[in-house]
């Protein structure tokens, strides 16, 4: 059965500081990968997407992913975090033809001056 | 305007009562889906329609119905509320294997 398991629940970072969100997912197939961001009190943002090709992809606000399939990974980086990158990320698999999509449980981003 | 529309935004209930909630979508997008997340949960599948004929459960079906009225249309109702259904749920359509979603519905069953 297809799964998504974030193992991190919540992580604090200083402001200026690297973060890396973990993800790794269960699915036979190559599957289509996603991260999300929820701010406080908002609807879900997409913020990097990867169907194929190249495995590190680029998103918004200065993120990027990696996609490995030997450790069924597909972990959320950002250089030099911001403090309004403080919310809740969501990491998802969408699974065939992208007809189901499956969440993880979601880390939560704290990041302190 | 938002290119996925959900109504109401928040939403308080008592216990028994029946629920509607209701989301439109200018997008085109034949599937459309019903979430709910709850604190350390995540998103959790309720419903989902591949087309107005077209009706299937998801993982947490159970309390919930749903109506796909048309294309752009598809409702999700709680027939008598209880208050483990205080959650907030959203709507979302997808196309070239890509979810995107409302703004959300906040639900508080008392």
């Amino acid at each position: 059965a297809q799964s998504v398991t974030q193992p991190d629940i919540h992580i604090t970072v200083s402001e200026g500081a690297s973060l890396e969100l973990r993800c790794n997912y269960s699915y036979g197939a190559t599957p289509y990968l996603f991260w999300y961001v929820q701010s406080p009190g908002q609807g879900l943002q997409l913020l990097l997407k990867y169907f194929s090709g190249d495995t590190l992809v680029q998103g918004i606000k200065g993120f990027e992913a990696e996609f490995k399939r030997s450790q069924s990974s597909f972990n959320l980086r950002k250089p030099s975090v911001h403090w309004s990158d403080a919310a809740e990320y969501f990491c998802a698999v969408g699974a065939g033809t992208g007809n189901q999509f499956y969440f993880g449980t979601g880390t939560s981003l704290t990041v302190i001056p | 305007d938002a290119d996925v529309t959900q109504t109401p935004r928040n939403r308080i209930t008592k216990t028994g009562k029946r629920i509607m909630l209701e989301c439109s979508q200018t997008k085109g997008h034949d599937r459309m889906y019903w979430y709910r997340q709850d604190p350390g949960l995540g998103l959790r599948l309720i419903y989902y329609s591949f087309d107005v004929k077209d009706i299937n459960k998801g993982e947490i079906s159970d309390g919930y119905s749903v109506s796909r009225q048309a294309q752009a249309k598809f409702s999700l109702s709680l027939e008598s509320a209880i208050p483990n259904q205080t959650a907030l749920y959203f709507c979302a359509t997808s196309a070239g294997g890509e979810l995107f979603f409302g703004e959300g519905s906040r639900l508080t069953v008392l």
